[in-house]
């Protein structure tokens, strides 16, 4: 049972780039995904969550109407996609399991290794 | 929605018992039961250790246990370990349906 982010680097201000969490070892579509960061050296934010059947999507307020949660079920995949992105946003970004279908069961019971995104010029 | 508030460092000799505390407002932990405490490592991805205020995720010590009082919620651990030396996150469930995390402890074994 595990967590894999890729898809991390260095990007410049106000460009794009998108996150990718291969799930194994359980029945992905079942669960509801979060995506958590951390800057480095500090502490942990919650940035986004969504539903075992591709909904609810939810997202903190600092990254609402830039990141786009989604996932393939298909494919055992979560995504996420990052657009206009500043430097406030670098940080390792962990993908988590959460321990139901939805994303109000309080729990994130598996977590990847993290994958580090840098924003600067 | 601001972090919850966390002491910066607790400290306490192995044997002894320490306390975390994380307090947030009416909006989050005041208003569920849905408060998760994870402990993590240098260099290395959160776990969590206790959920839904008091439970205790299977395979983790019973030396780890949760309680919450109006607005705030604590984390107890007993007998202290020197690998229980980590940094702790509380995390709560809002009313705006999203998540918020703690400002985060370092537990210190002296």
């Amino acid at each position: 049972v595990q967590l894999v982010e890729s898809g991390g680097g260095l990007v410049q201000p106000g460009r794009s780039l998108r996150l990718s969490c291969a799930a194994s070892g359980f029945t992905f579509g079942h669960y509801a995904m979060h995506w958590v960061r951390q800057p480095p050296g500090k502490g942990l934010e919650w940035v986004s969550g969504l539903g075992g059947g591709s909904g609810p999507m939810v997202y903190a307020d600092s990254v609402k109407g830039r990141f786009t949660i989604s996932r393939d079920n298909a494919k055992s995949s979560l995504f996420l996609q990052m657009n206009s992105l500043r430097p406030e946003d670098t940080g390792f970004y962990y993908c988590a399991k959460d321990r139901g279908g939805l994303v109000d069961t309080g729990m994130l019971e598996l977590w990847g290794q993290g994958a580090l995104v840098t924003v600067s010029s | 929605q601001s972090a919850l508030t966390q002491p910066a460092s607790v400290s306490g000799s192995p044997g002894q018992s320490i306390t975390i505390s994380c307090t947030g407002t009416s909006s989050d932990v005041g208003s569920y039961n849905l408060v998760s405490w994870y402990q993590q490592n240098p260099g290395k991805a959160p776990k969590v250790v206790i959920y839904e205020v008091i439970k205790r995720p299977s395979g983790v010590s019973n030396r780890f246990s949760g309680s919450k009082s109006g607005d705030t919620a604590s984390l107890t651990i007993s007998g202290l370990q020197a690998e229980d030396e980590a940094d702790y996150y509380c995390c709560s469930y809002a009313h705006t349906g999203t998540y918020v995390f703690g400002t985060g402890t370092k537990v210190t074994v002296l």
